[in-house]
């Protein structure tokens, strides 16, 4: 069936470090991918996200690739600040139905420290 | 602007009662999403409204959840006679017609 796989965490990272959480994904047809952030107290916020092989998303200095042979879609930020803490999830829509509802993987939660 | 809004934002129910949570879409959008969140998990989906049909139902886990958008604007989640393992967090999403969901912040669900 359909699903994403992320990384466990929790991943501690020190200020100024560079990020990567791993994320992949099966699935039927061509889905579109998407990264997620849910900080402390508050609601999922769409953070990037990319509809075909090849493209790139990007926001906040977060990127994220989609890579159909790898069927991957790896989460990176160069240097991560304490404001970054928060849990990320990875996600795909547009298989099984046409409604655009999420998979989401697990979850990864991330701890930057000064 | 206003986002999405969900009450109540914490409940705690006795195993065996009826719950019912509510969402506030932003207004004019016309996609409505439930998703059930375990702890330690990511969302799962439930189920899916376009204005106030109910297109999509997959994701209810049992006849003991109901959903409905009776005009098309407010959502009502309904758990009957809740267990233990209905303990989760219930979130809410709205979308216009195509593009990104935008997550209301979730009720938290204890049963005991």
């Amino acid at each position: 069936g359909n699903s994403v796989t992320q990384m466990e965490g929790p991943v501690t990272l020190s200020e100024e470090a560079f990020l990567t959480i791993n994320c992949t994904y099966t699935a039927t047809g061509y889905p579109s991918l998407f990264w997620y952030v849910q900080y402390p107290g508050e609601g999922l916020q769409l953070l990037l996200k990319a509809t075909k092989a090849d493209d790139k998303g990007s926001n906040k200095g977060f990127e994220a690739t989609y890579r159909k042979e790898t069927t991957s879609f790896h989460l990176e930020k160069g240097s991560v600040q304490v404001s970054d803490s928060a849990v990320y999830f990875c996600a795909l829509s547009g298989v099984s139905s046409n409604t655009g509802k999420l998979i989401f993987g697990q979850g990864t939660t991330l701890q930057v420290k000064p | 602007g206003a986002g999405v809004s969900q009450s109540p934002r914490y409940k705690v129910a006795k195993r065996g009662q009826d719950v019912a949570l509510r969402c506030d879409p932003i207004s004019g959008h016309v996609s409505l999403f439930w998703y059930q969140q375990a702890l330690g998990q990511g969302p799962e989906f439930l189920t899916y409204f376009q204005n106030e049909a109910q297109l999509d139902k997959s994701g209810l886990p049992s006849d003991r959840f109901f959903a409905e958008r009776p005009e098309g604007s407010v959502s009502t989640l309904k758990i009957q006679r809740t267990q233990q393992e209905d303990s989760a967090v219930y979130l809410c999403a709205s979308r216009p017609t195509a593009g990104e969901q935008y997550f209301g912040p979730g009720t938290r669900l204890t049963v005991t």
